[in-house]
């Protein structure tokens, strides 16, 4: 497709089950970013990657949080022993641009996961 | 202080009228301004980029004002379809933030 992809769109999860969340950007896209958006929220700065380096990982709130891109394309974003407080939209976004972003990002529709 | 601040309002605002956001940020090594905008349940979407000089499309105008750190977005002639959260995007680094968007209503 043209446009970044996500999927799962909707996940439940028990609390302390793994999950996993996938993003599929647009072809060529060199950067790619997770964000995390709460309800009623601004979305969260996560994770950023420049092809297959994670260049800045500051924003991922505990060490339950990881996330990977090997090839340089699609991305995913694990949460290990899922907590209620990650109850969010996970957001992945792709652009064009290189070493410092400047240009449009593209958002995916998001992951809506909800933990019970 | 928050990387980058915004009102979140609601602002309601008849169908016609003229509105205006601010927006603030804290890092001045900032080098890179947005707006995009979020409809309800939806992805945010790029509405326009903010240069130096200011700049116009249609009916949006966005100014930055470095030495003071804000942004800003003028709606003039609102529609109903202006409806939706506006987000101020700052650019430091190889980090893109966001605020918390300001919510916009247009009311008919």
């Amino acid at each position: 497709g043209a446009g970044v992809s996500q999927s799962p769109r909707y996940k439940v999860a028990k609390r302390g089950q793994d999950v996993a969340l996938r993003c599929d950007p647009i072809s060529g896209h060199v950067s790619l970013f997770w964000y995390q958006q709460a309800l009623g929220q601004g979305p969260e700065f996560l994770t950023y990657f420049q092809n297959e380096a994670q260049l800045d990982k500051s924003g991922l709130p505990s060490d339950r949080f990881f996330a990977e891109r090997p090839e340089g394309s699609v991305s995913t974003l694990k949460i290990q022993r899922t907590q209620q407080e990650d109850s969010a939209v996970y957001l992945c976004a792709s652009s064009l641009a290189g070493s410092r972003p400047g240009g449009e990002l593209f958002f995916g529709e998001g992951s809506r996961l909800t933990v019970l | 202080r928050k990387e980058v601040e915004q009102d979140p309002g609601p602002f309601n605002v008849p169908e016609g009228a003229t509105v205006a956001f601010n927006c603030t940020y804290s890092n001045s090594a900032s080098q890179s301004f947005f707006w995009y905008r979020q409809d309800c349940r939806k992805e945010p979407k790029l509405l326009m980029s903010v240069y130096s000089s200011g700049n116009e499309d249609g009916r949006f105008t966005a100014q930055l004002n470095r030495a003071s750190q804000y942004i800003s977005l003028l709606i003039r002639d609102s529609k109903l379809s202006d409806s939706a959260t506006y987000l101020c995007v700052v650019s430091p680094d190889d980090k893109i933030i966001f605020g918390k968007g300001t919510r916009l209503h247009i009311l008919p």
